[in-house]
């Protein structure tokens, strides 16, 4: 079965550059979530989107920035790096809403980012 | 969303049976119970979830207590695969809700 796609799968980035994380969700998913998961840490949750617009916002930095395309896939902008976002990045999809079993969330392999 | 205590910790002998308790005392009547799997830093992956019927999949069983405040996971013969952090979180479904994540159980599977 198809699972979600994170690339890239490993970036290094300096302090103060910039990068992109993108994010494709499963077929026929249309809700898309960012975590990021600091070393040692459990999944935080950064943003979702649901049918191309914002749904829910958690502790994510006003140096990121998110948003889902016509296709439903979603980019991850990150600027102004600094060394504590240094993390692993999840993106999971889920289905449209509904019953129960429609909404769980499935996770990519993510992305793992070093800022040096 | 309702918090949830897990035990950090607990280990489990290859080919018996796991059970990972989780108590959610403050769950609420329209959130249901899911649990997660993370296997060193790879993406979390879904085991199971219920709202108060015990379900069982081709992974796992879960048992959620009558009064909902606490449930167990339960992997039935365990494998060396299975060594992982195991979540136990509660959200509410019909809002596209996000997971939050608490500490976890580490599940040590020893040979």
């Amino acid at each position: 079965a198809a699972g979600v796609i994170q690339s890239p799968r490993h970036l290094i980035k300096e302090k103060r550059e910039t990068a992109t994380l993108k994010c494709y969700p499963i077929p026929r998913h249309d809700t898309v979530y960012w975590y990021q998961q600091g070393p040692g840490q459990d999944p935080q949750f950064l943003i979702s989107f649901y049918e191309k617009m914002q749904s829910d916002k958690g502790s994510i930095p006003d140096r990121f920035s998110a948003q889902q395309f016509s296709d439903y896939h979603s980019e991850l902008n990150m600027s102004s790096l600094e060394l504590g976002d240094s993390a692993l990045y999840f993106c999971a999809s889920s289905p449209p809403p509904g019953r129960s079993y429609q909404e769980t969330q499935y996770f990519g392999p993510g992305t793992r980012l070093l800022v040096l | 969303d309702a918090k949830t205590t897990q035990p950090p910790s607990m280990d489990c002998a290859e080919g018996r049976a796991a059970n990972l308790p989780c108590n959610h005392s403050t769950i609420s009547g329209n959130e249901y119970v899911y649990w997660y799997r993370q296997i060193h830093s790879q993406g979390p992956q879904y085991i199971i979830h219920g709202l108060k019927n015990n379900e069982t999949n081709e992974m796992a069983s879960l048992i959620i207590t009558e009064d909902r405040k606490s449930s167990t996971l339960i992997l039935p013969h365990a494998t060396l695969r299975d060594t992982a952090v195991y979540y136990c979180i509660v959200r509410v479904v019909g809002n596209t809700g996000k997971l939050i994540f608490g500490q976890g159980t580490t599940l040590q599977v020893k040979p």
